[in-house]
């Protein structure tokens, strides 16, 4: 079974507006971390957002939240007031600390665009 | 200032020509990963350091290797390119291994081989 499942090969957004990019993970092991990442067209690999499998919390971080629901092993990625820079292709991964010694697990990743 | 960073960033080599790809960070930062990823893929896991100890993935292909010598550098070396080794190398880092630490992603050095 695959560990993460981006289902959104591709997305479009209007400028100014709210999106969510979807994931759904895999895992028995409780001590898990997920992470949403950007890479533009140029290659980098941009961190923009964590969630602990033990946060009580939504993580934000600027224009960027994570709608986490454990029970269904969901980590939704929200970008607020979407902005033409944030057209780009977009990974969840986990990171699994007792059954994967720690490595990180991506998903096929989703590519937004935003129309202005 | 980049804290990941990767030589070349394009690289075009021979058919079974060696190559080597190359990585520094001054995070200090104890694990470094080598990733591959084709067009439009998620990232596959190469094999990554924690320290000096070396792990590899087991469908990485003998083809690839890779070598640490101190905290700073990490080397990708492909043996023998092939046509089916043109990709995206990414290389990462991060503190330590828990679930709880980012990995820092260098620009990538995207080979072509001809």
């Amino acid at each position: 079974a695959q560990k993460i499942t981006q289902t959104q090969p591709g997305m479009f957004v209007q400028e100014k507006e709210a999106v969510t990019l979807d994931c759904t993970y895999d895992t028995s092991d409780p001590s898990y971390g997920l992470f949403w990442y950007k890479q533009p067209s140029s290659g980098e690999m941009i961190f923009l957002i964590y969630q602990g499998s033990y946060d009580q919390q939504n993580a934000t971080e600027g224009r960027y939240s994570l709608n986490f629901q454990k029970a269904r092993k969901s980590a939704n990625l929200v970008i607020s007031a979407s902005q033409l820079g944030d057209s780009a292709m977009y990974f969840c991964a986990m990171r699994e600390v007792n059954t994967n010694a720690g490595k990180s697990t991506f998903g096929d990743g989703t590519t937004l665009t935003v129309k202005p | 200032d980049a804290m990941v960073i990767q030589n070349p960033r394009y690289q075009v080599t021979q058919f079974g020509k060696p190559v080597t790809l190359s990585c520094s960070q001054t995070l200090n930062h104890n694990v470094m990963y080598w990733y591959q990823q084709k067009s439009s893929q998620a990232p596959k896991l190469l094999f990554h350091y924690y320290d000096k100890d070396f792990n590899n993935e087991a469908d990485t292909p003998d083809n690839f290797q890779s070598r640490r010598p101190n905290t700073s550098f990490c080397f990708l070396d492909i043996r023998s390119p092939g046509l089916g080794d043109a990709a995206m190398y990414l290389c990462a880092t991060s503190r330590e291994k828990g679930a709880n630490t980012e990995a820092f992603f260098g620009q990538g050095t995207r080979l072509t081989v001809v």
